[in-house]
């Protein structure tokens, strides 16, 4: 059974630039969320969607953003990158998204803005 | 929100036992998970807690008590591949809210 895959695994962007992460979760997990991770601030959450709707969102700009497709995988967006968005990107799928069952953790995407 | 606490380090020697706590708010409490996160990875599934007691795997255990916003991961047996960051998260509200992770450090 495939885990959760995450790419691209390192990006480096400029800033003002956009980038665009991409999740697939586990096969049967319709919940995905999204997290951003700094040294500084631990693991902070973005959003969550399940079945193409977003049910919560984290305290962060208008500049990040998501959506999810019906086969479950999911594309979170950062517009106008600042040099505060490097981090490592990472997406969590579950069954529910709610409790219940396990979350597994995709490698991340390790953004850098130059 | 889920305040999370967590000790920030904690040292042991190889072959011994540690036991790391985590306090959370109860409020909209669905369940409490432990990840393992070695430096510059994902963090990695160790176990999910959503009744009372205590559960085992192998050399890793978690408790979870849901009257008192508690829990612990206890591991035996240290190897020195345990040295990680270990991070308590409670999951409600459709997201998984984080403590900012205890560093264990395992010491031949």
């Amino acid at each position: 059974k495939a885990g959760v895959t995450q790419t691209p695994r390192y990006l480096i962007k400029t800033r003002g630039q956009q980038v665009t992460l991409s999740c697939s979760p586990i096969s049967g997990h319709r919940s995905v969320s999204w997290y951003q991770q700094t040294p500084g601030q631990g693991l902070q959450f973005l959003f969550e969607y399940f079945s193409e709707t977003q049910r919560n969102k984290g305290n962060f700009p208008g500049r990040f953003s998501g959506r999810q497709f019906s086969n479950s995988r999911s594309e979170m967006n950062v517009s106008t990158l600042e040099l505060g968005d490097s981090a490592l990107y990472l997406c969590a799928s579950s069954f529910t998204g709610q409790g219940g069952a396990e979350a597994f953790f995709g490698q991340g995407t390790r953004l850098t803005v130059v | 929100g889920q305040n999370i606490d967590q000790p920030t380090e904690m040292t042991a020697t190889e072959g011994a036992i540690v036991q790391i706590n985590c306090t959370y708010q109860t409020s909209g409490f669905n369940g409490l998970f432990w990840y393992q996160q070695h430096a510059g990875e994902a963090p990695t599934f160790l176990s999910y807690n959503v009744l009372d007691g205590l559960e085992e795997k192998g050399r890793f255990s978690s408790f979870l008590s849901r009257s008192k916003g508690y829990s612990y991961l206890l591991l035996k047996e240290l190897q020195m591949k345990d040295s990680a960051s270990y991070l308590c998260a409670s999951v409600g509200d459709y997201k998984l809210s984080f403590g900012a992770g205890t560093t264990v450090t395992v010491r031949a």
